[in-house]
């Protein structure tokens, strides 16, 4: 199964949006609903952000948005704080009951 | 509150084997699956397979196949995941993780802390 394809890196300043692309086909991604987005601050565990292209699970502020259009997901983090600078991963079920991640983006806060 | 909780660091030649627990607690263990993702220093994430607990099913990342048991026992709460044959580039930082009962669906919303893996000669 190839990699979903994310940009290295994004940034924006406090208050700004930043928007972060996962690129896969129509055999994941494209495909089914399972698209979710995980962050992961330095040194901790990665935490659920998104799942199933765009639900939050309790607790995620609705600053964090995600999206899907063809095969192109997108995590969009509104008023951007300090405390959302981290690393960025998509996910999405892909055929024959794979899971395949992206490779991460660095999103900092100028 | 839902938690996992990791077995501690190893080191291991090349070639051995090793086995990394995760104890669940705080929710209906049986009633879920364990997803297990990697992530060697500095790098990404990997999807290295999934288990149902309710009825043991598995399924495992190509590239882990044949060298790779996961396990679960719903009396003791606790899921373990066996590697074998390991390399060098098997270096790497080893989550449990809470998810579905159906394969690779990619809710995982608890996280271990997570067990360093070393493998060196």
């Amino acid at each position: 199964q190839s990699a979903l394809t994310q940009p290295p890196s994004a940034s924006g300043s406090p208050g700004q949006s930043v928007t972060i692309s996962c690129t896969g086909s129509s055999s994941d991604l494209g495909a089914y609903n399972f698209v979710s987005w995980y962050q992961q601050l330095p040194g901790k565990a990665p935490r659920l952000l998104i799942y199933e292209v765009n639900k939050r699970p309790s607790g995620v502020p609705d600053r964090f948005a995600g999206s899907r259009s063809g095969n192109t997901a997108s995590l969009t983090v509104s008023g951007l704080q300090a405390e959302d600078e981290a690393d960025y991963y998509c996910s999405s079920y892909a055929d024959s009951n794979n899971l395949v991640f992206g490779g991460g983006t660095r999103v900092t806060v100028l | 509150q839902a938690q996992v909780v990791q077995s501690g660091p190893e080191v291991k030649k090349p070639g051995a084997s090793v086995k990394v627990s995760c104890k669940a607690s705080g929710y209906t263990f049986g009633n879920s699956g364990i997803t297990w993702v990697r992530q060697a220093p500095g790098q990404g994430l990997e999807w290295v397979g999934w288990i149902s607990v309710y009825n043991r099913n598995t399924k495992y990342a190509d590239k882990f196949q044949g060298r790779v048991t996961m396990t679960a026992d719903t009396s003791t709460s606790t899921a373990e995941m066996e590697l074998r044959n390991l390399r060098p580039d098997d270096t790497a930082v080893y989550y449990c993780t809470r998810d579905r009962m159906v394969a690779a669906t990619s809710k995982m919303d608890v996280w271990g802390q997570g067990t360093t893996v070393t493998v060196s000669s």
